[in-house]
């Protein structure tokens, strides 16, 4: 079974650009989170799509968005970058949300903000 | 207070010996516990998962949870330098949905 693709898996781009990410699930999972990883902050929970609903959100601004398609792949977007949206931003997938939700990462795209 | 607390090292063991890595977590809404195994440079690789007290193994790895102390461990038995690695724990709320809270890491080292 294929694992959790991430596109694209770097990118350049200088302050005030945008970004689109792209994620696609194991298949048959239905629940995408988005997490930042940082040196300095770890990893941090962005948010969480569930049967293309928002489930949950991480305290991050409001230049940082998501979505997820009927076909369970998500697209995170980030907005006005700023030098401190460098990070690695991974998706993980889960089967479905309960307690034995294992969720697996994909590679994660990294992302440079000059 | 940090939600979930790694001591984040280095570790550092001798090939072959016992790793203990331990985790403390403040929500005691938390019903699941995960170990995740993070090499440099590379995504989290999900190694298992713990629900209930006592202990869960799996191969050369064995977890630990006690709920009563908020207190998650991954024993690495028989370590190797493959092992070598940052070991991230994650606390579960599943009211929350799938949010997973992570601490910040332990390094390890396992040394030839």
């Amino acid at each position: 079974k294929a694992g959790v693709t991430q596109t694209p898996r770097y990118l350049i781009k200088t302050r005030g650009q945008q970004v689109t990410l792209s994620c696609s699930p194991i298949s048959g999972h239905r629940s995408v989170s988005w997490y930042q990883q940082t040196p300095g902050q770890g990893l941090q929970f962005l948010f969480e799509y569930f049967s293309e609903t928002q489930r949950n959100k991480g305290n991050f601004p409001g230049r940082f968005s998501g979505r997820q398609f009927s076909n369970s792949r998500s697209e995170m977007n980030v907005s006005t970058l700023e030098l401190g949206d460098s990070a690695l931003y991974l998706c993980a997938s889960s089967l479905e949300r309960d307690r034995y939700n294992e969720q697996f990462f994909g590679p994660g795209t990294r992302l440079t903000v000059l | 207070q940090k939600e979930v607390e790694q001591n984040s090292g280095p570790l550092s063991v001798p090939e072959g010996a016992i790793a203990s890595l331990n985790c403390t977590y403040s929500d005691r809404g938390s019903q699941s516990f995960f170990w995740y195994r993070q090499y440099s440079g590379k995504s989290p690789e999900l190694i298992m998962f713990i629900y209930s007290n006592g202990d869960k193994e799996d191969g050369r790895f064995t977890a630990q949870l006690n709920k009563a102390s908020q207190y998650v461990s991954l024993l690495i038995r028989d370590s190797q330098p493959s092992d070598s690695a940052t070991y991230l724990c994650a606390a579960l709320n599943y009211n929350q949905g799938g949010k997973l809270i992570f601490g910040q890491g332990t390094e390890l080292s396992v040394k030839p």
